[in-house]
């Protein structure tokens, strides 16, 4: 299985402030013949199922709003909050479909300082 | 737009098993690759394994072999997840999750979780 790894476990920023959370796969997701990273990003806020952000590495969901983007390609990917707002308190995950199990990070907690 | 509808929220004691429900609406059901994920309080995600209704059999992670067994009925368009030999340790909400497509990539709509607690 494909082991996803994120940092940091948690961040805490002041509001408006740039999030960075950063995701290592174990091994390339990247498809090379399609060109395309087999990396997507999750939100999930308390007491909710987790919600689809990006997937493609970059490639955002309907309705997501821009404030969110994703960037990597093979084993090292990130996703930023370019202005964060107090909605987006939540836990964040990576998940690679490269393989067959799809395998998630461990969770990025993000709050605000 | 896809909606999916869990069964409500199960105690079972060890060694007993539990069969969760998702009830698919608003696509079509036998085009929609459905799988379970679960989530251990206060722990991340975990995929289980899934199923396409129109290629009909299930796939498993190897954690879970032997103990999922994961079906979907196109008549009814619901998706059920069978766990068996119940431990403390399967204590989880179990989410149905999906996306259209013959393949498990991402997931862009989720059931609302299922909480599964067991205990003697």
């Amino acid at each position: 299985d494909i082991v996803m790894t994120q940092s940091p476990d948690s961040l805490a920023v002041s509001l408006g402030e740039r999030a960075t959370i950063n995701c290592k796969s174990s091994q390339s997701v990247l498809y090379n013949s399609q060109n395309k990273n087999y990396l997507a990003w999750y939100q999930q806020k308390p007491g909710q199922a987790p919600h689809l952000l990006i997937y493609w590495a970059s490639t955002r969901e309907s309705g997501v709003p821009d404030r969110f983007s994703g960037s990597g390609s093979g084993t090292d990917f990130t996703l930023t909050i370019s202005s964060l707002q107090a909605e987006d308190v939540a836990v964040y995950y990576c998940q690679q479909y490269y393989s067959t199990p799809p395998t998630f990070g461990q969770g990025t907690k993000v709050e605000i300082k | 737009q896809v909606q999916l509808v869990q069964s409500g929220a199960e105690v079972k004691k060890p060694g007993s098993s539990v069969k969760v429900s998702c009830e698919f609406s608003g696509g079509t059901f036998r085009n929609y690759a459905i799988s379970w994920v679960r989530q251990a309080p206060g722990q991340g995600l975990e995929w289980m394994g899934g199923i396409i209704p129109i290629l009909g059999t299930g796939n498993y992670a190897s954690k879970f072999l032997g103990r999922v067994t994961i079906t979907a009925d196109e008549s009814t368009s619901m998706a059920y997840m069978e766990l068996r030999s119940l431990t403390s340790e399967d204590t989880a909400v179990y989410y149905c999750a999906g996306k259209e497509g013959y393949n498990y990539h991402w997931f862009d709509s989720w059931g609302q979780g299922t909480l599964v607690t067991v205990s003697s």
